[in-house]
């Protein structure tokens, strides 16, 4: 079977980093997204990778190991309006995407 | 950066009723757009990919003459919920790729909220 494994829930304090992992057992791989819900918002992109190695976009980072079925999202000088659902999904050999089920992330002052 | 509306935000109806949801790229063109279906504190499941020109392809599970998808231009396609039940109840998102690769960066909808009474 095909699968994506993230924690459920973490909790973190403002200011500080998470790191937020994700597991993937697919059929083949093309590619590997987060993307950040706000609840009842539809969720937003926040990145793509590929290729092995760690892809920056300001507070945000993505970091993937195609060998070890392997990704994180790590999250720096965490705010408050981080507090969402991360989701991890990838994109298997046959171009379906395969959803985790989510990181609720709480942010607490 | 593209955006992708839908249409409307929200719908209330009375079961067996038919409902048409608008998904449309607004400033690119998109050969393939997604639909997906996301129940309260659940991950989003992929209901059909919309392919236009062409008919859809339903995931294992979903009924095809239920959920209805027409993609009849490379900006617009429609999700009609034929005889909607309270199951049917969910909030219903689509997406659309932008680029000669549709998955490697996917712009969503707002979605829009399905209450079926």
């Amino acid at each position: 079977g095909q699968n994506i494994d993230q924690p459920t829930e973490m909790t973190a304090t403002e200011g500080a980093i998470v790191q937020i992992n994700c597991t993937y057992q697919t059929s083949g791989f093309n590619g590997l997204f987060w993307y950040q819900q706000h609840a009842g918002e539809a969720p937003t992109f926040l990145s793509y990778n590929v290729l092995d190695g760690l892809e920056e976009k300001g507070r945000f980072s993505s970091f993937l190991s195609r060998s070890k079925g392997y990704s994180y999202l790590l999250l720096k000088e965490l705010q408050m309006k981080d507090s969402a659902s991360y989701l991890c999904a990838v994109i298997n050999s046959n171009y379906q995407l395969i959803w985790g089920a989510g990181t609720k992330l709480i942010i607490k002052p | 950066g593209a955006v992708v509306s839908q249409h409307p935000s929200w719908v209330i109806c009375k079961s067996g009723t038919s409902v048409k949801i608008e998904c449309r790229s607004l400033d690119f063109q998109a050969t393939t757009m997604f639909w997906y279906r996301q129940f309260p504190k659940q991950s989003l499941m992929l209901m059909a990919t919309s392919n236009e020109g062409s008919k859809a392809t339903y995931e294992q599970g979903v009924e095809k003459d239920k959920f209805l998808i027409n993609h009849a231009s490379l900006t617009l396609s429609t999700l009609t919920v034929t005889s909607a039940h309270p199951e049917d109840s969910s909030f219903y998102i689509c997406s659309a790729g932008e680029g000669a690769n549709d998955y490697n960066e996917q712009f969503f909808g707002p979605g829009t909220r399905l209450t079926v009474l």
